[in-house]
């Protein structure tokens, strides 16, 4: 079967950086991808990584080992709205079907 | 341009009932997507259409089934409810052409089941 691992709770405070990591086991696979999630909301796509190797968003960067089997998720500069649960996810397939990690919820404090 | 509509928003239903769900995709997607969010098993995939054919199908009992039209609008629906059931059900869209791992998500219908 497929299993990601993420830490469930993470805590920053404003401004500083924070690093989301994401273990998987899978059989198959096409690339990682993050999405935040807001309560109450839908997710949101952040970013994907089918290559090893850094991608770059504004103040969120991914990165990506394929021979760790391992990614992780880069906050910047914290600010008080990215207080959300981040969700990893791996593409083991052609198509759109996803592996969610169990999410990490960030908390930014002042 | 609109993003993923999902109708109902908020449902209640007993134990045996069924529900239908629907999900209208972004303009020019053709591939939906559908998962199932709960507390104790986070989110989950159910099945994925793309161009009217099931695509790919995750391991949910066969109660649960989907389709979609000429249009790219999706429907799920789930028979013989049980409690387990109660979720919140998302809907997601993409061109379906081109692996970026990028979905675009509705706010989803949340079930609740008595």
């Amino acid at each position: 079967g497929q299993s990601l691992e993420q830490p469930s709770e993470v805590t920053a405070v404003e401004g500083a950086i924070v690093q989301i990591n994401c273990t998987y086991q899978t059989s198959g696979f096409y690339g990682l991808s993050w999405y935040q999630q807001h309560d109450g909301g839908a997710p949101t796509f952040l970013s994907y990584n089918g290559l090893d190797g850094l991608e770059e968003t504004g103040r969120f960067s991914s990165f990506l080992s394929r021979s760790d089997s391992y990614g992780y998720l880069l906050l910047q500069e914290l600010q008080m709205k990215d207080s959300a649960s981040y969700f990893c996810a791996v593409s083991t397939h052609a198509g759109n079907m996803l592996t969610f990690g169990g999410g990490t919820r960030l908390m930014v404090k002042p | 341009k609109a993003g993923v509509t999902q109708t109902p928003r908020y449902l209640i239903k007993t134990r045996g009932q069924q529900v239908t769900l629907s999900c209208s995709p972004i303009s020019g997607h053709r591939s939906v997507s559908w998962y199932q969010q709960t507390p104790g098993q986070g989110l989950q995939f159910l099945f994925e259409y793309f161009s009217e054919t099931q695509r790919n199908k995750g391991n949910f009992p066969g109660r649960f089934s989907g389709r979609q039209f000429s249009n790219s609008r999706s429907e799920m629906n789930v028979s013989t409810l049980e409690l387990g059931d109660s979720a919140l059900y998302l809907c997601a869209s993409s061109q379906g052409t081109s692996r970026t791992g990028e979905l675009f998500f509705g706010e989803g219908s949340r079930l609740t089941v008595l």
